[in-house]
């Protein structure tokens, strides 16, 4: 089956720092959603982006379908963006979501 | 509208026994999912409702698992002979339909003592 890595594992910040995560998949998709799973366990929709560029604020994603990766962008980062960060994508022919390996943040004032 | 609920939040069970997992979605939602999440981990899927019928339960471990959905909106997630492998966090999610956006609900935190 398809096959979803983010990196970097573990990213520990500085309140005001900027950061790039990672999602490489093995296989094309129809759909990639950026998830952030707060620390009561709740997954927060980021983004929905099977391709292109958007923006949320301090938040934006890209998303390359033809070469299987997907950034995500966070600025100026705040304490309230700690949490495990997950892609997840939907291989063609089915509908449920693949997730990623999981990104954890930790934003230190 | 509300967003996805789940009951219970929580739910402590001794192994042998039988329980039952509520998802109600954001109405108008045709499409239900289920996913499973264990400690440390992302979510892993285990089944989806297009309305009523399911249309994929590849995911469900074994037949001590069974969802309906019978009117197409609330499921119900059932598993029999709990055991402790079973404990995890249940994560119901709905969209639009298929290919469409998923949102979560809170969750089910399900311990088999």
């Amino acid at each position: 089956g398809i096959q979803v890595e983010q990196s970097p594992p573990d990213l520990i910040l500085q309140e005001g720092a900027n950061s790039t995560l990672r999602c490489n998949f093995s296989d094309s998709v129809n759909n990639l959603q950026w998830f952030h799973q707060n620390p009561w366990g709740q997954l927060i929709n980021l983004f929905y982006i099977p391709s292109g560029t958007k923006q949320n604020g301090r938040l934006s994603a890209t998303t390359v379908a033809t070469e299987r990766y997907s950034l995500l962008y966070i600025s100026s980062s705040q304490t309230t963006d700690s949490g495990v960060y997950f892609c997840a994508v939907t291989p063609h022919n089915t509908d449920k979501l693949i997730f990623g390996t999981g990104t954890r943040l930790q934003v230190f004032p | 509208g509300a967003g996805v609920s789940q009951t219970p939040s929580n739910k402590v069970t001794e192994k042998g026994k039988y329980v039952e997992l509520r998802c109600d979605p954001i109405s108008g939602h045709t499409a239900l999912y289920w996913y499973r999440q264990s400690l440390g981990q992302g979510p892993e899927f285990l089944i989806y409702f297009q309305g009523t019928g399911a249309a994929d339960d590849s995911g469900l471990p074994n037949d001590r698992f069974f969802a309906v959905r019978p009117e197409g909106s609330v499921s119900t997630l059932k598993i029999q002979r709990t055991e402790r492998g079973d404990s995890a966090v249940y994560l119901c999610a709905s969209s639009q339909g298929l290919r469409h956006e998923q949102f979560f609900g809170p969750g089910t935190r399900l311990t088999v003592l």
